[in-house]
């Protein structure tokens, strides 16, 4: 299967702080999906950027499909953006059926 | 965006028993929805395709017998997790997609299962 590969594992952050967090693939994906779990398990849809580059307030991704990568962008950290990220993708064969990266745990401190 | 609901968020139930987990579509009717799986601290692994009408598949290692999947109606699929053991504890978490045509996926709350 397609290998994803997410980094960095773990981030910390200080409140205020940019980051940027990446997920690779070992071939092409279809249908790039970024989530958010908050502390209480519920999955927060970010992005949905097969390709291109989206923004949403102070969040943003980009996805280069022909150089197998997608990138979040996350600026002036808040303590709200703590939890884990995920980067998901389908192959294509049947739409929404998903592969998730081990994802980012993101800490952001006051 | 398209509205999936899980129930129960979190149920304990007795080595043995088996528990039933809802995944309902609002405001779309869903011919396809997807369960998964998570251990603390690890990734969702998706676990089967849920198909309105006829056999669910199942991933690779995944038990059908264990896991039952029954997708009677365009808005809702059960997973039931018959005769649970301590091992089959873990977060399950469904989704589906409002458009045939458009691969975003939506996720339910998830269901956070302890069997004890």
């Amino acid at each position: 299967g397609i290998q994803v590969e997410q980094s960095p594992p773990d981030l910390i952050l200080q409140e205020g702080a940019n980051s940027t967090l990446r997920c690779n693939f070992s071939d092409s994906v279809n249908n790039l999906q970024w989530f958010h779990q908050n502390p209480w398990g519920q999955l927060i849809n970010l992005f949905y950027i097969p390709s291109g580059t989206k923004q949403n307030g102070r969040l943003s991704a980009t996805t280069v499909a022909t150089e197998r990568y997608s990138l979040l962008y996350i600026s002036s950290s808040q303590t709200t953006d703590s939890g884990v990220y995920f980067c998901a993708y389908d192959r294509g064969s049947t739409l929404g059926r998903l592969y998730f990266g081990r994802g980012t745990q993101l800490t952001v401190w006051p | 965006g398209a509205v999936v609901s899980q129930h129960p968020s979190w149920v304990i139930c007795k080595s043995g028993t088996s528990v039933k987990i809802e995944c309902r579509s609002l405001d779309f009717q869903a011919t396809t929805m997807f369960w998964y799986r998570q251990f603390p601290k690890q990734s969702l692994m998706l676990m089967a395709t849920s198909n309105e009408g006829s056999k669910a598949t199942y991933e690779q290692g995944v038990e059908k017998d264990k896991f039952l999947i029954n997708h009677a109606s365009l808005t809702l699929s059960t997973l039931t997790v018959t005769s649970a053991h301590p091992e089959d504890s873990s977060f399950y978490i469904c989704s589906s997609s409002s458009r045939e045509d458009k691969a975003e996926a939506f996720f339910g709350q998830g269901t956070r299962l302890t069997v004890v």
